[in-house]
């Protein structure tokens, strides 16, 4: 059973719109949560963070929120570049017991010109 | 050199042959990680290395194998492996197995024939 879900494996934005990339997770122990993006031919690199003692985290045009009660965080990207295409990987870890992070299974985001 | 090198880039293989992958991470980091990334699956752990030692294996079977000579390499040693391991393979450096931002290598594409 996936602890860390990223239901919609696509998502096509207009460039200059906001991007809205939503990840789920089932493991109440989860308290810190990661995105990483991922080009073709490349590794994940990492984005952004959010621990779970906070509701948001903005950097630059990437901001995370979480919602800790619904078991749900987005990642929020304005306004939308054609660079941005990529694939967003949602992660969690639980400070109690083993940090190494559980991903999701990625969302493409394509951003047109 | 920076960041975390993977070779080969692509690998083909028949399921008798024996081939490894190899990690380098010039980042001064003290802990390393095999990842295996299938087509529509989650990123799924396969071995975590902290400070040369395994601390980490998520029952992977063994025809993988890994090996870190020191804190700077980590191979993956495969013999008779099996169609269904065709994937990209993903290591990643972080510098303790804590709470920090794991950097990955663009990752070893591997096929089974």
């Amino acid at each position: 059973d996936q602890q860390v879900k990223q239901n919609s494996p696509s998502l096509s934005v207009q460039e200059g719109r906001i991007s809205i990339l939503n990840c789920d997770y089932t493991n109440s122990m989860f308290d810190y949560f990661l995105w990483y993006k991922k080009y073709p031919a490349e590794g994940p690199t990492f984005l952004i963070s959010i621990s779970s003692i906070k509701d948001k985290n903005e950097d630059g045009r990437f901001t995370v929120f979480l919602n800790k009660s619904a078991k749900h965080l987005s990642l929020h990207i304005v306004p939308s570049q054609p660079g941005d295409s990529a694939v967003y990987f949602c992660a969690a870890s639980a400070t109690r017991g083993s940090y190494i992070p559980t991903f999701g299974r990625g969302t493409s985001l394509i951003v047109h010109p | 050199e920076t960041g975390v090198t993977q070779t080969p880039r692509h690998l083909v293989m028949g399921m008798t042959n024996k081939k490894s992958l190899k990690c380098e991470q010039h980042l001064g980091h003290n802990a390393m990680y095999w990842y295996k990334q299938s087509a529509k699956k989650p990123l799924e752990l396969m071995f975590v290395y902290s400070l040369e030692e395994r601390v980490e294996n998520n029952s992977v079977p063994s025809r993988f194998s890994p090996e870190c000579p020191n804190s700077s390499h980590l191979f993956l040693h495969l013999h008779t492996l099996q169609p269904e391991d065709s994937a990209l393979y993903l290591c990643a450096s972080s510098l303790g197995t804590g709470q920090e931002t794991q950097y990955f290598g663009p990752g070893t594409r591997l096929l089974v024939l």
